[in-house]
């Protein structure tokens, strides 16, 4: 199974910056993705990490507000620009690994507890 | 469009069976994931049906009907440790192409 993580784990922002979260995966892996959290709330995807071009986003989110990068098959980051207190959220990275049974398999990282004052 | 219900929340007993149910709605319906989450941790993933009938892995079962649109996710012989969220997931083909969605969680409580 890979293993994901993210750094920071958490952090405190001041509403207008920006906020760049990693996430490195131990394994080379075919789909990359990014979801929010809310607290007691379902995961919400944000964007497919799509490797070497543009993340595909979902309805509601867009790349100026949230640009992604992926470089490589192990590595992405997720930017959320312009923070305002409606972002403070855990926003977790995930990654489909080819070899795990099932395929389909998501797996996820710890997570980023952001919190803009 | 697409949507996953789930209770809230569920409390049992240390040592019994407790059953979490799901029931979904969507257009291209490729398979439902179980997700566990311990607070403040990531998902782990448990099962996955994309045929009918009853997956057995250890103490947990997941049961699905299609026709239905409906799952459950079966916890035997509970333990305190067990106390976490539980996540239904669909894997939704649409014209995009595949996405995982998921419902907002079953918070299960184990008591003594």
């Amino acid at each position: 199974s890979a293993v994901i993580s993210q750094k920071p784990s958490r952090d405190i922002c001041q509403r207008g910056t920006s906020l760049t979260i990693q996430c490195q995966v131990d394994s080379q892996v075919t789909m990359m993705f990014w979801y929010r959290q809310q607290p007691g709330q379902s995961l919400t995807l944000i964007a497919t990490a799509n490797q070497g071009s543009e993340a595909t986003y979902e309805s509601g989110f867009v790349i100026d507000k949230f640009p992604i990068s992926r470089p490589n098959l192990t590595f992405s980051t997720l930017t959320v620009s312009n923070l305002s207190p409606e972002d403070s959220s855990i926003y977790l990275c995930s990654a489909r690994d080819r070899g795990a049974k099932p395929v389909e398999t998501q797996y996820f990282g710890p997570g980023t507890r952001l919190l803009v004052l | 469009g697409q949507n996953i219900d789930q209770p809230t929340e569920m409390t049992a007993t240390e040592g019994a069976i407790v059953q979490i149910n799901c029931t979904y709605q969507t257009s291209g319906f490729n398979g439902l994931f179980w997700y566990q989450q311990h607070a403040g941790e990531a998902p782990t993933f448990l099962s996955y049906n994309v045929l009918d009938g009853l997956e057995e892995k250890g103490r947990f079962s997941s049961f699905l009907s299609r026709s239905k649109g409906y799952s459950y996710l079966l916890l035997k012989e509970l333990q305190m440790k067990d106390s976490a969220s539980y996540l239904c997931a669909v894997r939704d083909r649409n014209t995009g192409g595949f996405k995982t969605i998921f419902g907002a969680g079953t918070r299960l409580f184990v008591k003594a």
